[in-house]
């Protein structure tokens, strides 16, 4: 399975400000996924992140506040633009494995907004 | 549309007992179907899958699934639970390219 290391594993930010997530991969991955998982939620698919085009959004995404980058094929990172106490959640790289798709996980980086 | 549904917040279990933790499913087709465990302040793990074949499907931790086309369920289940089974699961489906997941179920495993 891959390694995945995101960093910063948490931190506390201020409101409106902008914070950039780090997800590193140890092998190629042609796809990334970001998610956000709310305080006691469920996952939620943020965005798909393709080496070489512009990442694709979810329903109640935009790129202006979650803007991603993806410059190689084992790289990504995800910026939260813009901070509110709403935006406080783990965010979750992961990329697929095989060829049925199952997933696997970064530990998640942590974002408390005050 | 909800792919995956979790119709349980809380399960509590005793040490040593049989537990298990309920999927139910939506979509239409050969569903691929997973568990994932989640431990405090850790990502996600992968537990098991399903895609084809035998519909008793055996993961890590000692952990097994039983997939069940007619009842359109995918419960998590396990012979004899540990207090460190005690964590958040989710079940999640393949839909449309992405992985979908269910709300989570918090196991809690009393010695």
């Amino acid at each position: 399975s891959a390694v995945i290391s995101q960093k910063p594993s948490r931190d506390i930010c201020q409101r409106g400000t902008s914070l950039t997530i780090q997800c590193q991969v140890d092998s190629q991955v042609t796809m990334m996924f970001w998610y956000r998982q709310q305080p006691g939620q469920s996952l939620t698919l943020i965005a798909t992140a393709n080496q070489g085009s512009e990442a694709t959004y979810e329903s109640g995404f935009v790129i202006d506040k979650f803007p991603i980058s993806r410059p190689n094929l084992t790289f990504s990172t995800l910026t939260v633009s813009n901070m509110s106490p709403e935006d406080s959640s783990i965010y979750l790289c992961s990329v697929p494995q095989g060829d049925t798709g199952e997933l696997f996980f970064g530990e998640g980086s942590r974002l408390t907004v005050l | 549309a909800q792919s995956v549904a979790q119709p349980e917040d809380q399960v509590n279990v005793a040490e040593g007992n049989p537990l298990t933790v309920k999927c139910t499913y939506s979509v239409s087709g050969n569903p691929y179907l997973f568990w994932y465990v989640q431990y405090p302040n850790r990502g996600l793990q992968f537990l098991l899958k399903y895609i084809t074949g035998d519909n008793l499907v055996k993961g890590s931790y000692g952990f097994e699934a039983e997939f069940n086309k007619s009842q359109t369920s995918f419960h998590l289940k396990k012979p004899s639970a540990l207090v460190s089974d005690s964590a958040l699961y989710f079940c999640a489906v393949i839909r449309g390219g992405d992985m979908r997941f269910g709300a989570g179920t918090r196991l809690t495993v009393k010695p």
